[in-house]
């Protein structure tokens, strides 16, 4: 069964103190590997897409890489305003021959200043 | 420019009530998702629109849970006698094209479900 695990559940970092979430994953065909933040009350927005082992993506403060079982989500000396709930999805085949996301829990992260 | 919208933004039923939420897809996009998210955890797919045609309802959970994409715009998720266990955050995505590929779902805000 295709599955997302995503550790910690929550994490709580000061201002400038930089951290790491994990994503864990079990698929058959994997199509992409996703992160979203999601604030209170909002739907996810999209931060990044991985497709293969060894690549990575930067976005300010976050880095996010990608090997053959997980995921890293890198956060580089957060900010307060980085508090929020971030999910990983991946993206599998259907048995109707459509493409679906799977999400893990998320890690909600609150940064302290 | 203008992102999915969802309306009602809140919406509280009495167990058995039939409900309706509407999604507003970006303009153009020809996929669209309807996913489920309870308190605590990741959304979780319910079905998948490419254009008109309902290609995946695999997620709906019961047969009271019905969507529909009569023009290929507009989506409305109908749940018909609501009960507790139904209560969630309903979010509904779009994208561009037909096969995913490269790109990604853009989500709307939400309708947030209490059902007492």
């Amino acid at each position: 069964e295709d599955q997302v695990t995503q550790s910690p559940e929550a994490l709580r970092l000061q201002e400038g103190e930089s951290s790491s979430l994990n994503c864990s994953y079990t698929v058959s065909g994997l199509r992409g590997l996703f992160w979203y933040r999601q604030d209170p009350g909002k739907g996810p927005e999209f931060l990044f897409t991985l497709y293969s082992a060894g690549e990575e993506k930067e976005k300010e403060r976050l880095k996010a890489t990608l090997t053959k079982k997980e995921s890293f989500l890198h956060i580089t000396a957060p900010k307060p305003e980085d508090s929020a709930t971030y999910l990983c999805a991946v993206r599998i085949l259907t048995q109707g021959g459509s493409e679906k996301l799977v999400f893990g829990k998320g890690t909600k992260l609150t940064v302290n200043p | 420019g203008a992102g999915v919208s969802q309306s009602p933004r809140y919406k509280v039923a009495k167990r058995g009530q039939d409900v309706a939420l509407r999604c507003d897809p970006i303009s153009g996009h020809v996929s669209l998702f309807w996913y489920q998210q309870a308190l605590g955890q990741g959304p979780e797919f319910l079905t998948y629109f490419q254009n008109e045609a309902q290609l995946d309802k695999s997620g709906l959970p019961s047969d009271r849970f019905f969507a529909e994409r009569p023009e290929g715009s507009v989506s409305t998720l109908k749940i018909q006698r609501t009960q507790q266990e139904d209560s969630a955050v309903y979010l509904c995505a779009s994208s561009p094209r037909a096969r995913l590929s490269q790109e990604t779902q853009y989500f709307g805000p939400g309708t947030r479900l209490l059902v007492l």
